[in-house]
């Protein structure tokens, strides 16, 4: 069975920083493309960061494009979100995502989902 | 804002078929084979339901299918249960970015 689990989700304060990681189980974690997704509150699903499975190739939304960078370990099947100078508007439920298939590469077609971790940034 | 338009809201009786549509452009929906759609009940994390527009993951019900047509990508639920009421999703693979649509919340009457 395909488990992800998110971590690291916390209150922090604005300008403060955060590392998010997300634990994958149950599938070849170094052969699928992995994605985050995140949901402000009461809000609709927003992309915002997608690595292949290397991170040789990654991209991130422009909202986060220089605060955010993905990354993954896969030797210990982590996939990374480090979010910098965090600001009130990137408070949302963070979820992890894989894509359907091995491919190697993200196509956003996200067919496993983790149950998210919560972010709030408040002063 | 929302790169994909969605309808707000969509509703139909059990039993009944309901077409959700999620329009694009010629650089997402138009260009690639990789429009997913996404079902997400109340406190709930997102569940795929479509992807690479028309498969189905496993478990998914055969009533949950999808198609495109030019820029514009759907979903129809067939013979709709009362579960199927919940918030749909659409989203594209767009090159350097991938883009979701602003959800139709589905209700069954």
């Amino acid at each position: 069975e395909v488990v992800l689990e998110e971590s690291g989700g916390r209150p922090v304060r604005p300008g403060e920083s955060l590392r998010l990681s997300c634990a994958g189980s149950g599938f070849a974690f170094e052969q699928y493309g992995m994605s985050w997704v995140r949901q402000r509150p009461g809000k609709g699903l927003e992309w915002v960061s997608s690595t292949n499975w290397n991170a040789g190739t990654t991209i991130h939304a422009g909202p986060v494009k220089g605060r955010f960078t993905i990354s993954r370990d896969n030797g210990k099947r982590l996939l990374f979100l480090q979010m910098n100078n965090l600001r009130v508007e990137d408070t949302a439920s963070y979820y992890c995502a894989r894509e359907a298939l091995g491919r190697g590469a993200f196509r956003g077609s996200l067919t496993h989902w983790g149950l998210g971790t919560m972010v709030t940034v408040s002063s | 804002q929302y790169v994909l338009t969605q309808p707000p809201s969509a509703s139909g009786s059990p039993g009944q078929s309901v077409t959700i549509s999620c329009t694009g452009t010629s650089s997402d929906i138009g260009s690639y084979n990789y429009v997913s759609w996404y079902q997400q009940h109340p406190g709930k994390a997102p569940r795929a339901i479509i992807y690479d527009v028309t498969q189905r993951p496993s478990g998914v019900p055969s009533r949950f299918s999808g198609s495109r047509s030019g820029n514009t990508a759907s979903l129809i639920v067939s013979g709709l249960q009362p579960e199927d009421e919940a918030d749909y999703y659409c989203s594209s693979y767009a090159g350097s970015s991938i883009v979701f649509g602003g959800g139709t919340k589905l209700t069954v009457l």
